[in-house]
């Protein structure tokens, strides 16, 4: 059974960096048939997909176009786990964070992480 | 604004049907399936329908979707309090080369 757990601050100041892990058991982040997202929700957004890395022969990602300048998901295969990492967060980004896979579609997801951007 | 497009609110009595509609485009629904989340607060969205039409094993058949063109629908019957969530569509979009989701759709059991 696959399961991810995530891990990382729940507050972060104006300007700095967000940074999440999700921990992946069951499954592996450098599997050939899955990707690794990241997806927030927000009372004014709703469900935001973030981006996503996948490894197919070698790593690629995917970003939404909304955050595209400001993130960054790297996978960490020697501990089976990946980031996110949003830059210059402003408070728009408070959200509920949450990492899923995604083998054809978004099919298991961690608990989810509350993130507020305050000073 | 949501790349597809739900009604932000939906209700029904207990035992009554209840339909939610997402519209979409070309570059999403138009060559890609539909996939459909239930999400309580505080916890993670649950898949109920994918590839427009199939329920993962442990979805009642009380839940049930459909695709047609650029335009996608969730319908609900015999309507549960256990029900009441925000329901939400998804689907890959091949010109933004993402996932995008409507805006979402609170169901009000009354």
């Amino acid at each position: 059974q696959v399961q991810l757990q995530q891990s990382g601050p729940g507050l972060v100041k104006p300007s700095q960096t967000l940074s999440l892990t999700c921990a992946i058991s069951g499954d592996s982040v450098s599997s050939n048939s899955a990707a690794w997202n990241w997806v927030r929700r927000s009372p004014s957004r709703g469900l935001e997909w973030l981006g996503r890395t996948y490894y197919r022969s070698k790593w690629h990602n995917d970003y939404a176009v909304s955050v595209k300048s400001r993130i960054t998901i790297n996978p960490d295969t020697s501990k089976n786990q990946f980031s996110l990492q949003l830059n210059s967060v402003t408070p728009e980004d408070t959200a509920v964070y949450y990492c899923a896979r995604s083998s054809g579609y978004m099919d298991v997801w961690g608990k989810g992480t509350t993130v507020t951007v305050s000073s | 604004q949501s790349v597809l497009t739900q009604p932000p609110s939906a209700s029904g009595t207990p035992g009554q049907r209840v339909t939610i509609s997402c519209s979409g485009s070309s570059s999403n629904f138009g060559s890609n399936y539909v996939y459909w989340y239930q999400h309580l607060p505080g916890t993670a969205p649950k898949l109920l329908i994918y590839r427009n039409n199939q329920r993962p094993s442990g979805v009642p058949d009380r839940f049930s979707g459909s695709k047609s063109g650029t335009s996608a629908s969730l319908a609900i019957s015999g309507l549960r309090s256990e029900d009441e969530a925000d329901y939400y569509c998804a689907a890959w979009d091949d010109s933004l080369s993402g996932w995008v989701f409507g805006g979402g759709t609170k169901l009000t059991v009354l």
